[in-house]
């Protein structure tokens, strides 16, 4: 069975405090690994798509990077703004459905 | 405007009735999605349809019905609510085969369950 675990479940850092989101996955022939933001009542937005072990992929102040056993999201120098929720899913190669982690609350202040 | 949308936003109901929440996009996305999203479990397939007239069950399908007569909508029909149904209700989209498989969500439906 397909897995995604997320670590931690919650960080709080002050603002210019730089850290890492975990998403290990156990997902049998991983055809790609999905980086959401969900905000407070919203729905999650896209971030970034990873297909294969090396892979890294920047937005701003975000990087997604990927090995064969696991994702990381850095943020460099996190701002208030970057507070969301923070997803991540696998998707196998016969499928078109992901699976979730349950998230990581991220909390910066400032 | 372009994009994914589902309506009503906001709804509140009592058990025993029926409510149908609305998925809406204008991608012509072959693949279209239904989860909740409930504290402690995360989001958790209902139902997903691969094309018009293809619908398959998801995690948690019991209580839940789905319709796709057209690319462009995919309704999710709750018979005869209960409290249990009380969630956040997500509507996603993806291309499939040739256009990859980035989900891509709706704004989501609050749905209240008295």
């Amino acid at each position: 069975e397909d897995q995604v675990t997320q670590s931690p479940e919650a960080l709080r850092l002050q603002e210019g405090e730089s850290s890492s989101l975990n998403c290990s996955y156990t997902v049998s022939g991983l055809r790609g690994l999905f980086w959401y933001r969900q905000d407070p009542g919203k729905g999650p937005e896209f971030l970034f798509t990873l297909y294969s072990a090396g892979e890294e992929k920047e937005k701003e102040r975000l990087k997604a990077t990927l090995t064969k056993k696991e994702s990381f999201l850095h943020i460099t120098a996190p701002k208030p703004e970057d507070s969301a929720t923070y997803l991540c899913a696998g998707i196998s190669g016969g499928s078109y459905i992901p699976t979730f982690g349950r998230g990581t609350s991220l909390i910066v202040h400032p | 405007d372009a994009g994914i949308t589902q309506s009503p936003r906001y709804k509140i109901t009592e058990t025993g009735r029926q409510v149908t929440l609305m998925c809406h996009q204008t991608w012509s996305h072959s693949y279209m999605f239904w989860y909740r999203q409930d504290l402690g479990h995360g989001l958790r397939l209902i139902y997903y349809s691969a094309a018009a007239d293809i619908t398959d069950k998801g995690e948690v399908p019991d209580g839940y019905v789905v319709s796709r007569s057209k690319t462009e909508n995919f309704p999710l029909t709750l018979e005869s609510a209960t409290r249990s149904q009380t969630s956040v209700y997500f509507c996603a989209s993806s291309p499939g085969e040739r256009g990859g498989k980035t989900q891509y969500f709706g704004p989501g439906t609050r749905l209240t369950v008295l």
